[in-house]
């Protein structure tokens, strides 16, 4: 079974950080292309960061380029996404998402995990 | 950056409803368009890809169409397990989404 599992969010100051990671299951990690997404309370769906299988291709929201950093590692099947400078708009659910086999659209989704950005 | 615009927002319907909703791109994006169905609580569960190829256990029921920047979204008889918010998303270059259609009793 496919699976991705986030961790890592929870509550954090305004100007502080946080790293998310997932860990994937169940697939070739290392052939896949990952994204990370999120979603605000009560909002939409918002494209966070993208890696490639090689990590020698990585994209930025304009809303996140600077502060956020996304990695991989293959060996372990994991994926990282550190954030600096937090803000209260980060407040969200922070997705990571795979790409096909074949490239986009996204088509498996992890369950989610709570970063919220308060003092 | 290429901006989606989905509509309606909210589209009040019953059960056995055939429903459309629309998602207009503001560029043409070939047919790099999918559906997402979510549920409160969950992640978005994928439908279609490019514009109007059915995800493999996704109901018939369900289909997509459209190319270039004006794509729709069928559903041709609703059933409870349909109320839900869709969303569609370009891939065409990076991702963006709608800002998602929640389909309510």
């Amino acid at each position: 079974e496919v699976q991705l599992v986030e961790s890592g969010g929870g509550l954090v100051q305004p100007g502080g950080s946080l790293r998310l990671s997932c860990i994937a299951s169940g697939f070739p990690f290392s052939t896949y292309a990952i994204n990370w997404l999120r979603q605000a309370p009560g909002k939409g769906l918002e494209w966070v960061s993208y890696i490639n299988k090689n990590s020698d291709n990585i994209y930025y929201a304009d809303s996140v380029r600077g502060r956020f950093t996304i990695s991989r590692d293959n060996a372990k099947n994991s994926l990282f996404l550190q954030m600096n400078s937090l803000r209260d708009e980060d407040t969200a659910v922070y997705y990571c998402a795979r790409e096909g086999p074949s490239g986009p659209p996204v088509d498996c989704w992890g369950q989610g995990t709570l970063v919220t950005v308060s003092s | 950056d290429i901006q989606m615009t989905q509509s309606p927002s909210t589209l009040p319907a019953s059960v056995g409803d055939r429903v459309t909703i629309t998602c207009r791109a503001s560029q043409s994006i070939s047919n790099s368009l999918a559906w997402y169905q979510q549920k409160p609580g969950k992640a978005p569960k994928l439908l279609i890809s490019k514009a109007s190829s059915l995800e493999s256990g996704v109901p018939l029921r369900f289909s997509g169409s459209g190319s270039g920047t004006e794509f729709t979204l069928t559903i041709s008889s609703l059933q409870p397990d349909d109320f839900a918010t869709y969303y569609c998303q370009q891939y065409n270059t990076l991702i963006s989404f709608g800002q998602g259609t929640r389909l309510e009793i």
